[in-house]
Formats: C-alpha cells, structure tokens, sequence
C-alpha cells in the first residue's frame, strides 16, 4: 500500500507567487515526515523535517494528523526553487519511504 | 573526499554479464541503503544495512546481491540482470537507523547515483 501520495507530477507557478507542494500520509501512529528536494544536476537532499518546526529557503510545512497531510509551502517563489521535491515517512521498520515526487518549476 | 561517493557514476551492461556498484560514505554513519530510482515509478529501498548487518530486504530479485564489508562501505553486486532493472541506484547512508524521536532519524545522506543500462 502506498503510503506517501504526491498528487501532482508537475507543478508550474510565476516566481513571486505562493507555492504549495502536496503531500499524504497514510500511517495510524506518530509519523516522522521529511520532505526532501533535488535540484538539477544535484544530489537527493534533505530539506526539512516536520519535527524541526524550522524553515529552511523560506519553505515550512505543518504536519496535519487529522488530514494526514504535510503540504511544503513558500509565500514567495524564486527561480532557484525550481527542483524535484520528495514527500518521505520514515518507520523504524521500513526506513524511509518516499512519494513519487513533484516537479516545481518556477516561471520568470 | 567527504560525503556520499558512488561508482561507477554510468554502467552498461549486458544481460550475462556481472558487475558491481560501490559505495563509499566518509560521514562516520552507521547506516547505509540501496534505492532504485527508476522513471515513472517512486523511489524503492532494496536493501539497509545497519552496522554491517543487513536489516532490510524489500523483495528484491536474487540477481542483485548487497554486500557490507564494514560500516563505510556497501556493494551491490548485479547478474543476469533483465532491461528493465535499467534505473538510477542511489545509495545512502544515516547516523543512525535505531529508535524513533531521534533527531538524525531519517536523515538521509545520498550519493550522486549510479546509472545503470541493462542491454
């Protein structure tokens, strides 16, 4: 069963613009939840973690146990946020477990 | 050199043949994983290993063979592999893989891949 769900392959918005990443989570307990980026001819990395609170480039994402959600937002897009951005859970039994990934682009 | 490093960085190979990645992490972790990364599909762990022992094997056909000599290294041995196991592998490693609420759990440090052709 899947367990992380990206509902969007390809997300295209203009720079200055709110972005809003989409990621679903399908666990019944306390999930840790990662979203990780991949910019072009770069490396996987991590970006952040929900249990960090932080915002790193400007991006925060909020963890929604009710919606089982953990969307990665950023008020104002630039043109270097354009990457593959990666939904991931990690269980203690199965390791990290990534969603099919989006692919923002940010349109001067 | 410091970080996650992969070879070779592009592989092709015949159906009969056999080859091996490599993989090397100067992080001083203990963990370190096998993805494939293929189109079209979602990254897939194959296999993690975790203070050289492997503690993951995520149904992965017996043509790929891991291999964990000491804690900073990790092969992936491939034969007889079919077309379709053509994909990006990446591999990666962690501080530590034991325990939830840890903070480096989940943080995953990765390789640039390798790309494999099968032909």
């Amino acid at each position: 069963a899947q367990r992380v769900t990206q509902p969007e392959k390809l997300l295209s918005v203009f720079k200055g613009a709110p972005v809003e990443l989409k990621c679903n989570y399908s666990y019944s307990g306390s999930p840790e939840l990662f979203w990780y980026v991949q910019y072009s001819r770069q490396r996987l990395q991590l970006l952040l973690r929900h249990i960090s609170r932080e915002s790193i480039k400007g991006f925060t994402a909020d963890l929604n146990k009710g919606e089982t959600s953990f969307h990665l937002k950023k008020p104002f897009a630039q043109e270097e946020d354009s990457a593959m951005y990666y939904c991931a859970l990690w269980l203690s039994a199965d390791g990290l477990t990534f969603g099919k990934g989006t692919h923002l682009i940010i349109q001067p | 050199e410091t970080g996650v490093t992969q070879t070779p960085r592009h592989l092709v190979m015949g159906m009969t043949n056999k080859k091996s990645l490599k993989c090397e992490q100067h992080l001083g972790h203990n963990a370190m994983y096998w993805y494939k990364q293929s189109a079209k599909k979602p990254l897939e762990l194959m296999f993690v290993y975790n203070f050289k022992e492997q503690t993951e094997n995520n149904s992965v056909p017996s043509r790929f063979s891991p291999e964990c000599p000491n804690s900073s290294h990790l092969f992936l041995h491939l034969h007889t592999l079919q077309p379709e196991d053509s994909a990006l592998y990446l591999c990666a490693s962690s501080q530590t893989f034991l325990g939830q609420g840890n903070a480096n759990t989940g943080e995953l440090f990765f390789g640039e891949g390798s790309r494999l052709t099968v032909l």
